[in-house]
């Protein structure tokens, strides 16, 4: 059983387009995070949601927006898709968010490359 | 702003040698340390944490911390080329009451046969 999964695992668009990745993790966690890694392979949080709750929203413009419909899911929906957000986006999710012991490891998904044309 | 700082390499080492990664990080309240492998088009997975000053080995990794010099590093001893991949320094900072994740930007590693 895939523990964290995100679909799709391409995604090939035009830009204006509004599109949705998804991701569920079945390990029990209760924190999930959605990361950005740019062509030059720099990992940079976007958002993180405890039990469906937002906790931490970096600089990231509006046109993101991140759904939790429960502590299992956390959706990313862009819109006004623009060639500057091609990169590969990655779901994770920990067990715990301040306890740092090793209940703040982070378990990632396969990733999702977002090419926008 | 928090930072982590990694050399990017490329850190050649042959097979059978010690590879040593090297990481700094600025937020002195700092409290987790954790190293990631990432291979090509792949994802990151978790190699070692480590919370407490000292040295904490795990087979062929060593993952060392030193925090009143804010540095921590990562061991890799009797180097194989399947170790060949980027290695990420992640630092978990903690602002007020949630946690973050800080990545460096990685030190890719190619260990030649």
């Amino acid at each position: 059983d895939t523990a964290v999964s995100q679909t799709p695992k391409y995604l090939v668009t035009q830009m204006g387009n509004d599109k949705s990745i998804k991701c569920e993790q079945n390990l029990g966690h209760d924190t999930m995070y959605w990361y950005k890694q740019d062509s030059k392979k720099f990992l940079k949080i976007m958002f993180s949601y405890n039990n469906k709750e937002l906790i931490i929203n970096e600089t990231v413009p509006n046109r993101f927006s991140p759904k939790s419909p429960d502590k299992a899911h956390l959706n990313l929906h862009i819109n006004s898709l623009e060639l500057g957000d091609s990169a590969v986006y990655f779901c994770a999710s920990s067990q715990a968010k301040t306890s740092g012991s090793f209940a703040d490891t982070q378990y990632f998904g396969p990733g999702t490359r977002l090419t926008v044309l | 702003q928090k930072e982590v700082e990694q050399n990017s390499g490329p850190l050649s080492v042959p097979e059978g040698a010690i590879a040593s990664l090297n990481c700094t990080y600025s937020d002195r309240g700092s409290q987790s340390f954790f190293w990631y492998r990432q291979y090509s088009g792949k994802s990151p997975e978790l190699i070692m944490f480590i919370y407490s000053n000292g040295d904490k080995e795990d087979g062929r990794f060593t993952a060392q911390l030193n925090k009143a010099s804010q540095y921590v590093s990562l061991l890799i001893r009797d180097s194989q080329p399947s170790d060949s991949a980027t290695y990420l320094c992640a630092v978990n900072s903690y602002g007020g009451s949630q946690g973050n994740l800080i990545f460096g930007k990685g030190t890719k590693l190619s260990v030649k046969p």
